[in-house]
């Protein structure tokens, strides 16, 4: 079955600590995207990368991290520098150069508290 | 600065009903114009469109783009309880293959 896995569903975190969520797809996507939802706001690009090795800052990339060591991952970090990081985080992928949709993970929904 | 609005935020039907969700848009670069379906988790996708006039039909759900006013029409006749969700529009950016969305219209069908 080709699809975005996103792991763990849920997640809790102390405020002052790091935490990286995990994003997989086995779809051959070139790009992948990461991005947040908080109620009444739609989703917000944090960050995303076209290819292995290269990414992009989004909208409100502050207090995040990523890596694209690999094609079929591309795992976020969320920083203590992330002044309200609850929320919940979607990742995509795509084909790349488009216009092609964008496929979305299950997402994970991470409360620090 | 590239922005998407869609209109209502929320709406509350009876099944059965018809509904038109709404989808403007000022983007730099447009290369296309997408929407999808929330229900829980996940987006869904449920159309692109990248031209003026031409619509999109999938069963009772139908959209249409106009570039020339920049905005975008949701249409779901005789919905059913299984419609209530988020519907989310968005529109891609050219040459950077980045989505702007919207706040998206939460859509609730009583039975």
């Amino acid at each position: 079955d080709g699809g975005i896995t996103q792991s763990p569903k849920y997640l809790f975190r102390k405020e002052g600590q790091n935490v990286t969520l995990s994003c997989e797809q086995n779809l051959n996507h070139d790009a992948m995207y990461w991005y947040r939802q908080d109620p009444g706001q739609g989703l917000r690009l944090i960050y995303y990368s076209q290819i292995v090795n290269d990414f992009q800052k989004g909208d409100i990339a502050e207090g995040y991290s990523v890596s694209r060591e690999k094609k079929e991952s591309f795992p976020l970090t969320v920083t203590s520098a992330q002044k309200n990081p609850t929320a919940f985080y979607l990742c995509a992928s795509s084909y790349g150069v488009g216009p092609y949709e964008q496929y979305f993970g299950p997402g994970t929904r991470l409360t620090v508290t | 600065e590239d922005k998407v609005v869609q209109s209502p935020l929320s709406l509350v039907v009876h099944e059965g009903d018809t509904v038109t969700l709404n989808c403007s848009y000022e983007v730099t670069n447009f290369r296309s114009l997408l929407w999808y379906k929330q229900e829980k988790k996940a987006p869904t996708f449920l159309f692109m469109l990248t031209s003026s006039g031409i619509e999109k039909k999938s069963g009772r759900l139908s959209s249409i783009l106009d570039k020339k006013e920049l905005f975008s029409i949701l249409n779901i006749t005789a919905t059913q309880t299984g419609d209530s969700a988020i519907y989310l529009c968005a529109v891609e950016q050219g040459g950077s293959e980045k989505l702007v969305f919207g706040k998206g219209t939460k859509l609730t069908v009583n039975p």
